[in-house]
């Protein structure tokens, strides 16, 4: 599994647009890049995945350049509730043999 | 939609004590996956099962043990209880093949006391 970089921490205010970059420089050509977004005290939740160029579903955007060396979540107007934190995972995710490996976080703290 | 169940929500044990965790996974799921949460830590893997044979292990003490039944739901035994012990266990599911995301249950939280 490829490790990942990302920031430890990010703080943003309510209505910003918040990026967070994740950096996996030996990505493998069968990998996917996945982000999961976890509250306090509840299980990781699936926010969106990609390949490659971008990929937009109603809650984030993910932004992934040509040679796929890094890739950048973008929440829009982000608000009170999405302070959480923040995973990047890299990887091939099917199912049966392939376990997620969660790499330390970014803690995202939205301000009023 | 049905979600991934895991019972008991809430677990207080003793030392030395032992905890049995259940997992329900999400219909038509045959992987399952176990992972433990220390307070401030990131979720690690532990242990994982697909079509009810155990398929990976990562740090998972040998006083832990887990399977996967016939209704594919699976259980986490804990022997010999330590106060470190005291975490957040979550499961997740996921059919075969599935590049949507794995799916987490809302986790026990076990307290050695």
């Amino acid at each position: 599994l490829a490790k990942t970089t990302q920031p430890i921490s990010m703080d943003s205010y309510e209505g910003q647009e918040v990026n967070i970059t994740c950096s996996h420089n030996n990505i493998a050509t069968n990998d996917y890049i996945t982000w999961y977004q976890q509250f306090p005290s509840q299980g990781p939740r699936f926010i969106i995945q990609g390949y490659k160029t971008k990929v937009t579903n109603e809650v984030a955007s993910l932004f992934i350049p040509a040679d796929r060396k890094s890739s950048t979540l973008s929440l829009p107007r982000v608000s009170l509730s999405d302070t959480a934190v923040y995973y990047c995972l890299v990887g091939v995710f099917s199912g049966g043999y392939n376990k997620l490996i969660f790499g330390a976080g970014t803690r995202l703290a939205v301000h009023p | 939609a049905a979600g991934v169940i895991q019972s008991p929500r809430h677990l207080i044990k003793e030392k030395r004590e032992t905890a049995t965790l259940k997992c329900y996974p999400i219909p038509r799921h045959d992987t399952v996956y176990w992972y433990q949460q220390g307070p401030g830590q990131d979720p690690q893997f532990l242990i994982s099962f697909y079509e009810k044979m155990q398929s990976d292990k990562g740090s998972i003490p040998d006083r832990f043990s887990a399977q996967q039944f016939s209704d594919y739901h699976s259980e986490l035994n804990m022997s010999s209880l330590e106060l470190g012990d005291s975490a957040l266990y979550f499961c997740a599911s996921s059919p075969r093949a599935s590049r949507y995301g794995y799916t987490f249950g809302s986790g026990t939280r076990l307290t050695v006391v």
